[in-house]
């Protein structure tokens, strides 16, 4: 199946730094990526949907000006947490979306990057 | 709006059991639908998905089928193994202007050897 890959899986930071998380897909190109947020033994948290080459479309709730978006080609999609804070932790997951055969779409998965703010 | 529905956790069974993870879903129109598996510290891994009524999906010992009638999509394994302990997520997934998943909760299980 379609691998997506994340970097970094692990990152600590010191509170009012930024971190950059980067979401690529390894052997296909996808149009859309989402970046999903979960919180220890909750489900997942749509934060928003990144369009390559267009602005990310962010869900109601979530600072568009906290967490940038970018999404500069077809395989890279990167989320920026900026000025981060202990409340900021989490782990963020993205992942692509998959157009097979005109069937409705697949999502694959990245593994994760789990972010703690001291 | 769209929602998922699944049965509350932790469900654990012994080695060999017969496993059943409830899910129901409400949405309008004719989504797809999925269940992902969750390993402690991974992200979620596609364990099946159907994408019309009465489809079934299956992948290593696991089965799903979509019933519309009964709005359901419930996870079964014949006989579980130490190794599938993880959690589960249930998914629905439709286009309707913009692309979007919903998941349910969730569902922990424990199998003991």
């Amino acid at each position: 199946g379609a691998v997506v890959s994340q970097h970094p899986s692990w990152v600590i930071c010191k509170s009012g730094t930024s971190v950059k998380i980067e979401c690529r897909s390894l052997d296909f190109q996808a149009t859309t990526m989402f970046w999903y947020r979960q919180f220890p033994k909750q489900s997942l948290m749509l934060m928003a949907t990144s369009n390559e080459g267009s602005k990310a479309t962010y869900e109601q709730g979530v600072e568009k000006d906290k967490f940038l978006i970018n999404h500069a080609s077809l395989t890279l999609s990167t989320l920026t947490v900026t000025s981060a804070h202990p409340e900021d932790s989490s782990f963020y997951i993205c992942s692509a979306r998959v157009v097979q055969g005109g069937e409705l779409e697949t999502q694959y998965f990245g593994p994760g990057t789990r972010l703690l703010v001291l | 709006g769209d929602s998922v529905t699944q049965m509350e956790g932790p469900v654990t069974l012994s080695e060999e059991a017969f496993l059943t993870i409830n899910c129901t879903y409400t949405a309008t129109g004719y989504p797809s639908l999925f269940w992902y598996v969750q390993y402690p510290g991974e992200g979620l891994q596609l364990l099946l998905k159907a994408t019309k009524a009465d489809d079934k999906g299956s992948n290593k010992g696991f089965e799903a089928t979509y019933r519309k009638e009964t709005t359901s999509f419930h996870l079964e394994k014949g006989s579980v193994q130490v190794s599938d302990s993880a959690v589960y997520f249930c998914a629905l997934s439709r286009y309707t202007g913009g692309f979007k998943t919903i998941f349910g909760a969730g569902t922990r299980l424990f199998v003991k050897a």
